[in-house]
């Protein structure tokens, strides 16, 4: 069974930066995209972006300035860095694996449990 | 304002049968698969429909999803009050700011 858990601070001052890290166990790594997704406090869900194995990457381009995924196979890990932080980022970040399609959108198979994340001084 | 509208909020009572719609155009639900998202209250969203209409294993055949052009909707029969829950789509935009999209949210209450 696939499992992912996010670790990181649950804290973070405006102007920082958010830095996640999701643990894969019980699956490999390779052949996924690898999601962040988040939700603030009774919101939507929003996509923040993903990586595949190869190190290959995709944004949200309403975050993109500001937004960094990295993999790391040796440890079954991907990370998110999110850069100068306000209070409009404080959100659940969840991680989340995905289906490679060639030619649509594969669907969100397993995702983590979710870390709550407040911007705040 | 999400790129996939979706109703606020749908109810109905016990045993009864309810759809919910998703609104796109021709760069998102148009051209790609529509996946649809549970999320029980103060929980983690569920995968219950894939590829427009299919389920993963574990997702009862009383949930359904169809696709007809910019449009999908999730129908879901013999509702039960363990499906009250808020519900998602999500698809691929393949515009200009392509990325992954997903509607507002509908809240299932079962009356």
């Amino acid at each position: 069974q696939v499992q992912l858990q996010e670790s990181g601070p649950g804290l973070v001052k405006p102007s920082e930066t958010l830095s996640l890290t999701c643990t894969v166990s019980g699956g490999s790594i390779s052949g996924y995209y690898w999601n962040w997704i988040r939700q603030s406090p009774g919101k939507g869900l929003e996509w923040i972006g993903y990586i595949f194995h190869s190190g290959s990457t995709k944004y949200n381009p309403s975050l993109k300035s500001r937004v960094s995924i990295s993999v790391d196979t040796s440890k079954n890990q991907f990370s998110l860095k999110l850069t100068s932080v306000t209070a409009a980022d404080t959100a659940v970040y969840y991680c989340a694996r995905q289906w490679v399609y060639t030619s649509s959108s594969g669907p969100l198979d397993y995702w983590g449990q979710g870390t709550l994340v407040t911007v705040s001084s | 304002q999400s790129v996939l509208t979706q109703p606020p909020s749908v109810s109905a009572a016990p045993g009864q049968m309810v759809t919910i719609s998703c609104s796109g155009s021709i760069s998102n639900i148009g051209n790609n698969y529509v996946s649809w998202y549970q999320q029980l209250p103060g929980t983690v969203p569920k995968l219950v429909i894939y590829d427009s209409n299919k389920r993963p294993s574990g997702t009862p055949d009383r949930f359904s999803g169809s696709k007809s052009g910019t449009s999908a909707t999730l129908g879901i029969t013999g509702l039960q009050t363990g499906d009250e829950a808020d519900y998602y789509c999500g698809t691929w935009d393949s515009s200009l700011s392509a990325g992954m999209v997903f509607g507002g949210g509908t809240k299932l209450t079962v009356l």
